[in-house]
C-alpha cells in the first residue's frame, strides 16, 4: 500500500525545539515532493512548504520561512519538518502529503497528521 | 498571492445533487490545476479531485470537477449525495510559487 505515516502527538513548552517526521512506503520516495500542511484546530488548511527527497530541493511559503525547516532523508524514505524555537501559536494539527508524479501541489497521499501543542 | 473563495457551507438532501465553487481572486484559473480534499471531523484530508478532473482510485464516480474560465473557479459537483458525504471540502491551487487552499466549505447532507 501506498502510504504515508507520521510520528506521534506531541506536546512541548515555548522556546524548545521540536522535529516530526513522515515516513513514505510502496512508492518511489525519492521522485516525489512532499509538501507540509498546517491546520490550527477548527481552523483551515495553510501550505508550509515543499521538499523533493531525490536532490533535498525545498521551497517555502514566505509565512514560514525561517521559522521552520523542511528535509528528507531518502535512504530512509522520511520527510521532517523541525522548529528551532517553538511558540504557543505553532500548537496545530501537522500533515504531510505526497504530490502526483511530476506535480509540486497535487496531493493524491496524505500522512495521518501529528497533533503539536505548544504550552507552558 | 492569489485566494481561493469557497462558500462557507451548503446543504442538501440524500440522493441530491450539490455542487461547490471556488473562485480564484488573480490569475487565471487555467492555468495550474486544481484538487479538492475531503476532511471528515477528526480526520486527516483525503483527496478527490486532483489535476483539475482527476479522482484517485477508490474515489467513487458521484464525484466530478469542472473548470470554467469564463467565471475563473473551479466547482466539484457531488450526485447521489450520501450522508457519508458531509464533510468539510477544500480547493487547492498553486501560482507557481505558492499553494494556496480555499477557506473550506462545510457541506451538510440531511
Amino acid at each position: 500500500d501506498v502510504q504515508l505515516v507520521q510520528s506521534g502527538t506531541e506536546v512541548k513548552k515555548p522556546g524548545e525545539s521540536l522535529k516530526i517526521s513522515c515516513q513514505g512506503s510502496g512508492f518511489s520516495f525519492s521522485n516525489h515532493w512532499i509538501g507540509w500542511v498546517r491546520q490550527v484546530p477548527g481552523k483551515g488548511l495553510e501550505w508550509m512548504g515543499i521538499v523533493y527527497p531525490g536532490d533535498s530541493d525545498t521551497r517555502y511559503n514566505p509565512s514560514f520561512q525561517g521559522h521552520v525547516t523542511i528535509s528528507a532523508d531518502m535512504s530512509i524514505t522520511t520527510a521532517y519538518m523541525q522548529w528551532s524555537s517553538l511558540k504557543a501559536s505553532d500548537t496545530a494539527i501537522y500533515y504531510c502529503a505526497r504530490a502526483a508524479s511530476g506535480s509540486h501541489d497535487s496531493y493524491d497521499i496524505w500522512g495521518q497528521g501529528t497533533m503539536v501543542t505548544v504550552s507552558s | 498571492n492569489f485566494m481561493l473563495t469557497q462558500p462557507h457551507s451548503v446543504s442538501e438532501s440524500p440522493g441530491r445533487t450539490i455542487t461547490i465553487s471556488c473562485t480564484r481572486s488573480s490569475g487565471s484559473i487555467a492555468n495550474n490545476y486544481v484538487q479538492w480534499y475531503q476532511q471528515r471531523p477528526g480526520s486527516a484530508p483525503t483527496t478527490v479531485i486532483y489535476e483539475d478532473v482527476l479522482r484517485p482510485s477508490g474515489v467513487p464516480d458521484r464525484f466530478s470537477a469542472s473548470i470554467d474560465s469564463s467565471s475563473n473557479s473551479a466547482s466539484l459537483t457531488i450526485s447521489g449525495l450520501k450522508t457519508e458525504d458531509e464533510a468539510e471540502y477544500y480547493c487547492q491551487s498553486y501560482d507557481g510559487i505558492n499553494v494556496v487552499f480555499g477557506g473550506g466549505t462545510q457541506l451538510t447532507v440531511l
